[in-house]
């Protein structure tokens, strides 16, 4: 337990279909992110968000949407996915946005686009 | 860019065997340096870490030495047991610049066989 919680834990979903990640950390942080995890490739940054403020679009397709509330929610809301969408998404938070700080990760959602 | 590069696995090691996985890294800072593990069907947790030259980090038996003049984060354990068996991540957080996240390696797959 990490202390981060994400739901569904798994999900499949049409192309036209619209359907949304949540994240939950309750470690009282600041920052929180996304990651796409995907076969034999690194851990891709998505979005990053400090203080509800969303401060990193790493060239992510706008059929990805982030949301973050508050500093204890994010969310990833998703559009008319292809099936190269298909992964594992991670969310992640941390104290701040300081180097060296540790980063603690929610165990994932499982996506399949069909 | 940053960039993290690890050797590619599987690596397959019989119990009590010496596990040596190799990490380089480029950055444009000073960066701070982690080894991540990931269990089977769960989300990634931070192993070990350091955020300095000569800094050595070490948890559960792991190690790992901050090496500046070769660049490199090798991570150390001088006898693995089965539940070793993960995907280990070498990650950077650049400090020249702040940290926005992660920059990973691909991962290695450790298999530790009985």
């Amino acid at each position: 337990e990490t202390g981060v919680t994400q739901t569904p834990r798994h999900l499949v979903m049409g192309m036209t279909n619209k359907k949304s990640l949540k994240c939950e950390q309750h470690l009282g942080h600041n920052a929180m992110y996304w990651y796409k995890q995907s076969a034999k490739k690194p851990l891709e940054l998505m979005f990053v968000y400090n203080f509800k403020e969303q401060t990193e679009n790493n060239s992510v397709p706008s059929r990805f949407s982030p949301e973050c509330p508050n500093s204890s929610h994010l969310f990833l809301h998703l559009h008319t996915l292809q099936p190269e969408d298909s992964a594992l998404y991670l969310c992640a938070s941390s104290l701040n946005r300081v180097s060296g700080n540790t980063i603690y990760f929610g165990e994932g959602s499982w996506l399949t686009v069909v | 860019g940053d960039s993290v590069t690890q050797m590619e696995g599987p690596v397959t090691l019989s119990e009590e065997a010496f596990l040596t996985i190799n990490c380089t890294y480029t950055a444009t800072g000073y960066p701070s340096l982690f080894w991540y593990v990931q269990y089977p069907g769960e989300g990634l947790q931070l192993l070990l870490k350091a955020t300095k030259a000569d800094d050595k980090g070490s948890n559960k038996g792991f190690e790992a030495t901050y090496r500046k003049e070769t660049t490199s984060f090798h991570l150390e354990k001088g006898s693995v047991q089965v539940s070793d068996s993960a995907v280990y991540f070498c990650a950077l957080s650049d400090g020249g610049g702040g940290a926005d996240g992660l920059t990973f390696g691909k991962g290695t797959h450790l298999i530790i066989q009985p």
